[in-house]
C-alpha cells in the first residue's frame, strides 16, 4: 500500500460525459501528479500541483483539468469524453514539489475509465 | 525533452533464471524510479536511486549517472515477477514531473 488513495478505482461512462476522479496524497506529501496511461502512449504527464498552486503541464488536453484543495486532495475532471479518453488515470504524490529534488513519488492504485 | 529509453522490451524467461533489464536516459537526472506494474495494474515502487546501488531481497538495482544509465537485477525469479517493469526519471533543470521509458514487460514461465 503505497498510501495514496484514489476513486473510483472503476468507472464506465459514455461519450459526451463528464468524470471526477479524486486523490488523497499520503500524509504529509504536499505535492501531486497526474498521469494517464493509455495502450498506445505508455505513461504521460498531465499535471503537478504542489501545496494548492499549479506548478508544471503536461499533455494535458483542455477538455481536462484538476486542482488540489486546501485540505491537499486533488481532483482530476474529464469532459466532454471521447473513446480515445480511456486510459488508467494515475495520481502521485511527493513530499516535495519545488526546488532541483522532489524525492520518491509513490503512485496510487489508478482510476481506470472506459468511456464507451 | 529528455528520452528514456529501456531495453528489452520483452523477455521471457523460465522460472529460476537471473535476468537484467537496462534503462539508458539522455540527460541528467537527480531522481530515478524502477516500478514494477502488476498485472492488475498497479505500480508498485521498487528502488529509488539517482545514483548507486541498492539492494532488496532478490532485486537489486544499479545507476551510473555519469554514464546516463541504470541496471535492475532480477535474480531466481518468481511468476510473480511477472509484469512491466518501468524506469523513470527527472532531469536535473526543468519540471519535477517523472518520465517514464516504455517498459521492459517480463513473463516468468512455472
Amino acid at each position: 500500500d503505497s498510501g495514496v488513495t484514489q476513486t473510483p478505482k472503476h468507472l464506465i461512462t459514455a461519450t459526451g460525459q463528464r468524470v471526477t476522479l479524486r486523490c488523497s496524497p499520503r500524509s504529509g506529501d504536499l505535492s501531486v501528479y497526474w498521469y494517464q496511461q493509455s495502450l498506445d502512449q505508455g505513461l504521460q504527464f498531465l499535471i503537478q500541483y504542489y501545496n494548492g498552486e499549479e506548478r508544471a503541464k503536461g499533455n494535458i488536453l483542455e477538455r481536462f483539468s484538476a486542482q488540489q484543495f486546501p485540505d491537499l486532495h486533488s481532483e482530476l475532471n474529464l469532459s466532454s469524453l471521447e473513446l480515445g479518453d480511456s486510459a488508467l488515470y494515475f495520481c502521485a504524490s511527493s513530499l516535495r514539489g519545488t526546488g532541483l529534488f522532489s524525492g520518491e513519488l509513490f503512485f496510487g492504485e489508478g482510476s481506470r475509465l472506459t468511456v464507451l | 525533452g529528455i528520452q528514456v529509453e529501456q531495453s528489452p522490451p520483452d523477455l521471457i524467461l523460465q522460472e529460476g533464471a537471473n535476468s537484467t533489464l537496462r534503462c539508458n536516459f539522455s540527460d541528467s537526472v537527480n531522481n530515478l524510479q524502477w516500478f514494477h506494474q502488476n498485472p492488475w495494474g498497479q505500480l508498485i515502487n521498487l528502488f529509488y536511486i539517482p545514483s548507486g546501488t541498492k539492494q532488496n531481497g532478490r532485486l537489486s538495482a544499479t545507476t551510473v549517472a555519469t554514464e546516463r544509465y541504470s541496471l535492475l537485477y532480477i535474480s531466481s525469479s518468481q511468476t510473480t515477477d511477472s509484469g512491466v517493469y518501468f524506469c523513470a526519471v527527472k532531469r536535473v533543470q526543468g519540471a519535477q514531473k517523472l518520465v517514464f521509458g516504455q517498459g521492459t514487460r517480463l513473463t516468468i514461465n512455472p
